[in-house]
């Protein structure tokens, strides 16, 4: 599966877009993208996952490049409670695959 | 509502001492997995489960046990119990495989004394 990189860190003023980076540029045509977040230490939450458009949900947008060699996960109106540690995973889609998980961006939204 | 529920949340122990940490899905799902988190690590697997009685092991598995006797349940075992696996724990579910939507559920603080 392909690895990713993200920033370890980012900060993000409370009521404004909170835009998070992943690169993937070894990404292989059948890999998803998949995000989820960790709120301190609970359980990870799943937020979306994407192949080649688009993607919105209740919780957020992601949007990936044309090449697919990067992404964005867009949380359209941040609030303190979206502070937490954000994960982008890349992998194949399938019974026997698993997600691989990196350290992820801490995301510390301000008030 | 769906959930995934570990039990216990905390737990202090001592070295050799037998302990289960037991998760339940009310989901209906296939997969079930194990998962334990240490700093600067990220999360990595240790068992992992795609239906009843079928287990595997993950990139972690020394030193742990695991059965999938019921679709709903998947106990975590530590027959003898060391301080290197003092870590956070993470039981998770999806409908069928390891990569689709993973349901996690609110981990158990593991200390071995």
């Amino acid at each position: 599966d392909a690895k990713t990189t993200q920033p370890p860190s980012m900060d993000c003023a409370e009521g404004r877009a909170a835009n998070l980076p992943c690169n993937h540029s070894t990404i292989s045509g059948n890999e998803y993208v998949y995000w989820y977040r960790q709120i301190h230490s609970q359980g990870p939450q799943y937020i979306i996952h994407g192949l080649k458009n688009n993607e919105t949900n209740e919780m957020a947008s992601l949007i990936i490049t044309e090449d697919r060699k990067s992404s964005t996960l867009i949380l359209p109106h941040a609030t303190l409670r979206d502070t937490a540690v954000y994960y982008c995973i890349v992998s194949r889609a399938g019974n026997n695959r698993k997600l691989i998980w990196g350290l992820g961006t801490s995301l510390a939204v301000n008030p | 509502e769906a959930q995934v529920t570990q039990n216990p949340r905390y737990l202090i122990t001592v070295t050799g001492k037998k302990l289960t940490v037991t998760c339940s899905q009310n989901m209906n799902h296939e997969y079930m997995s194990w998962y334990r988190q240490d700093p600067g690590l990220g999360l990595r697997q240790i068992y992992y489960s795609m239906n009843v009685e079928v287990t595997d092991k993950g990139d972690v598995p020394e030193g742990y046990k695991v059965s999938r006797k019921e679709k709903r349940n998947f106990p975590l075992i530590l027959e003898s119990p060391s301080p290197n696996q003092t870590s956070l724990y993470f039981c998770a579910s999806s409908l069928r495989g390891g990569s689709e939507k993973l349901f996690f559920g609110s981990g158990t603080q593991l200390s071995v004394l």
